[in-house]
């Protein structure tokens, strides 16, 4: 089991809007990270501090974080975009991940 | 430049130990509030967090890994050493390093180093 719950799947057509979910009771109250991973690829950060994008991630990449859920938004998605995405918290030194969902764009 | 790099062995036997290096370069583990953190991800499953070292030598880990797992730091060699004992098959992942350079994000992540558990 993992500590955050994401949906498994997700898919979006070319263009539209997708967005992500991660629950946890109280997630609002603690910072939540966003990763990237295409096949055999590692990890990218797209998102930091609920909503912050580094640098090199595009502005279609967005976050939000209240209450007990966080959610990805991916704007006017486009192919590239289809990877598996990954939710991370942080509790008392203890580094907690969503079991990552699968985006497919079609 | 940021990067990191896993090294090991790619195969271990059921029983042993594993040790896994991560050599990082652009940062320096001596900075406030800089870590490395192992992560893992066995064949077709999602990622798992492993273990993490920050830089005033905190150590943090997997609660259900705790019993089998440390990690040190060599801030002269700039890596980080994960050391897992008796190792199963359920252990064979893809192992990956990243920098922690703020208090609750990883980034930039290593390669990864696939790691077989077989006899």
């Amino acid at each position: 089991s993992y500590d955050l719950t994401q949906p498994p799947s997700v898919s979006v057509s070319p263009g539209q809007t997708a967005s992500i979910s991660c629950s946890e009771d109280k997630l609002g109250d603690k910072f939540v990270s966003w990763y990237q991973q295409k096949p055999g690829q590692s990890p990218i950060l797209v998102i930091y501090q609920d909503s912050k994008r580094p640098s090199g991630i595009p502005e279609r990449f967005s976050g939000s974080n209240s209450g007990n859920t966080a959610i990805l938004t991916i704007s006017g998605t486009q192919d590239m975009d289809e990877a598996d995405y990954y939710c991370q918290a942080w509790d008392s030194g203890t580094v907690e991940l969503g079991g990552g969902t699968k985006l497919t764009v079609l | 430049q940021i990067t990191l790099k896993e090294s090991g062995p790619t195969l271990v036997e059921p029983t042993q130990t594993l040790t896994l290096t991560c050599t990082f370069s652009g940062f320096t583990l001596t900075t406030t509030g800089v870590g490395v953190g192992w992560f893992r991800q066995p064949p077709g499953k999602a990622l798992e967090w492993v273990a993490l070292i920050l830089w005033n030598d905190d150590k943090h880990y997997r609660p259900s890994l705790k019993s089998r797992l440390t990690i040190t730091k060599d801030t002269s060699k700039n890596h980080v050493v994960l050391i897992m004992t008796n190792v199963a098959p359920a252990d064979t992942a893809t192992y990956f390093c990243a920098q922690n350079p703020g208090p609750y994000w990883f980034d930039p992540w290593g390669q990864g180093i696939v790691v077989t558990v077989s006899s």
